[in-house]
This record gives C-alpha cells, sequence and structure tokens, in this order.
C-alpha cells in the first residue's frame, strides 16, 4: 500500500496570504495525484487532478505540481471561503490512498 | 449533473452487517465506476472498494474479508455490505464515482456501531 504523507498538519494562514501544502508519497504515484477540500459537514470535494488539472469551476489561485513521490498544492490569496482541510489521494496504485490531511485555518 | 445520495441505518449493533444503497441520478449508472469511502470521526478518508457497472469490483485489502459492493443497473443504485462490524467501523460513509479520482460524491451518510 502507498502511504500518503501530508504536512504541515496545521497550517495558520491571513486572508490573502499564499498557502503552500505538501503531499508525499511512500513510492512513485506518476502524476496519478488528486486534491480534494472539505469543509465541515460535507464531502470532499474534486479540485485537482493529474496533479496539476484544475477540475471545471475550480478558481486559478489554486494550482497544483509535482510527480513521483513529491507533490504541492498551492492557494495564492486565500480567500475566506478556502479555509478548510485539504487532503491528498493516489490512484496510481490499488488501493486507493489518501493522506491524513492539511488544516487550514485563519491567522 | 450527477448526484448521489447515500441511504440506510445510522445504527447498527456489533457483529452485524452495515448496508447502504447509493443511488445515483442525473445520469446512468452504466459506463462508470463506482466507489465507496469512509471518514472515521475527526479523522481522514479510507478507500473501501469500487464496483464497475458490469460487476466487476475491487476491494480494499485491509477489508476485502468482510466487504461486498453490488450493483443494481435498473434502479441506478450501487451498494455496500460490511460485516461483522465492530465499533471502529463507526464512520461517515460516502458514496462516489470514482475509479481513481472522485469527481461526484454523495453528501455522505453517518454510521454508528453500538450496542
Amino acid at each position: 500500500e502507498i502511504v500518503m504523507t501530508q504536512s504541515p498538519a496545521t497550517l495558520s494562514v491571513s486572508p490573502g496570504e499564499r498557502a503552500t501544502l505538501s503531499c508525499r508519497a511512500s513510492q512513485s504515484v506518476s502524476s496519478n495525484l488528486a486534491w480534494y477540500q472539505q469543509k465541515p459537514g460535507q464531502a470532499p470535494r474534486l479540485l485537482i487532478y493529474g496533479a496539476s488539472t484544475r477540475i471545471t469551476g475550480i478558481p486559478a489561485r489554486f494550482s497544483g505540481s509535482g510527480s513521483g513521490t513529491e507533490f504541492t498544492l498551492t492557494i495564492s490569496s486565500l480567500q475566506s471561503e478556502d479555509f478548510a482541510v485539504y487532503y491528498c489521494q493516489q490512484y496510481n496504485n490499488w488501493p486507493l490512498t489518501f493522506g491524513g490531511g492539511t488544516k487550514v485555518e485563519i491567522k | 449533473q450527477v448526484q448521489l445520495q447515500e441511504s440506510g441505518p445510522g445504527l447498527v449493533k456489533p457483529s452485524e452487517t452495515l448496508s447502504l444503497t447509493c443511488t445515483v441520478s442525473g445520469g446512468s449508472i452504466s459506463g462508470a465506476h463506482w466507489s465507496w469511502i469512509r471518514q472515521p470521526p475527526g479523522k481522514g478518508l479510507e478507500w473501501i472498494g469500487y464496483i464497475y457497472y458490469s460487476g466487476s469490483t475491487n476491494y480494499n485489502p485491509s477489508l476485502k474479508s468482510r466487504v461486498i459492493i453490488s450493483v443494481d443497473t435498473s434502479k441506478n443504485q450501487f451498494s455496500l455490505n460490511l460485516s461483522s462490524v465492530t465499533a471502529a467501523d463507526t464512520a461517515i460513509y460516502y458514496c462516489a464515482k470514482q475509479r481513481g479520482y472522485g469527481d461526484y460524491w454523495g453528501q455522505g451518510t453517518p454510521v454508528t456501531v453500538s450496542s
């Protein structure tokens, strides 16, 4: 099983600032990496797949990068609606596995 | 736009079988893969398994001995059966349109395992 490790666990950021979230895979997942946003009481929402392809309707301030074992989700200028928990997920190998999440909170 | 809705008992007794159904609307269940994912209280996400509309399945090895996922294309539904449940199976259970990444998710249904 591929283990996905996200860091930091919690990120305190002021509105308007940049947030950088990391995700590391225990072995290469190529570019088969997705990012989700989850707000309290809601289901996860897909933001990015293929490590860097934004889903239709996701603002351009969200960008993904990386391949192999190291990935980054960047939110260029945090808006109030962006404070949430973010998960990465690999789909290169079975079973599908998720990272433990990064909570982006208001500083 | 595809919508998914989970349904089933919110309380299951230990050692019994948890049974949930996901109803797909706004599109056909045919031609796609459909997954179950769960999230224990305050914790992260765990993929349980998926089913293709034709009936082929793929399960998480950690749960494989207890899981059965089935599909009913005539009702546009797929279902999860998880046997011999314990308190560790208490979670919010989500269904999703997913083989690799999940692009459509249900709202989730909480299931508590308790006597």
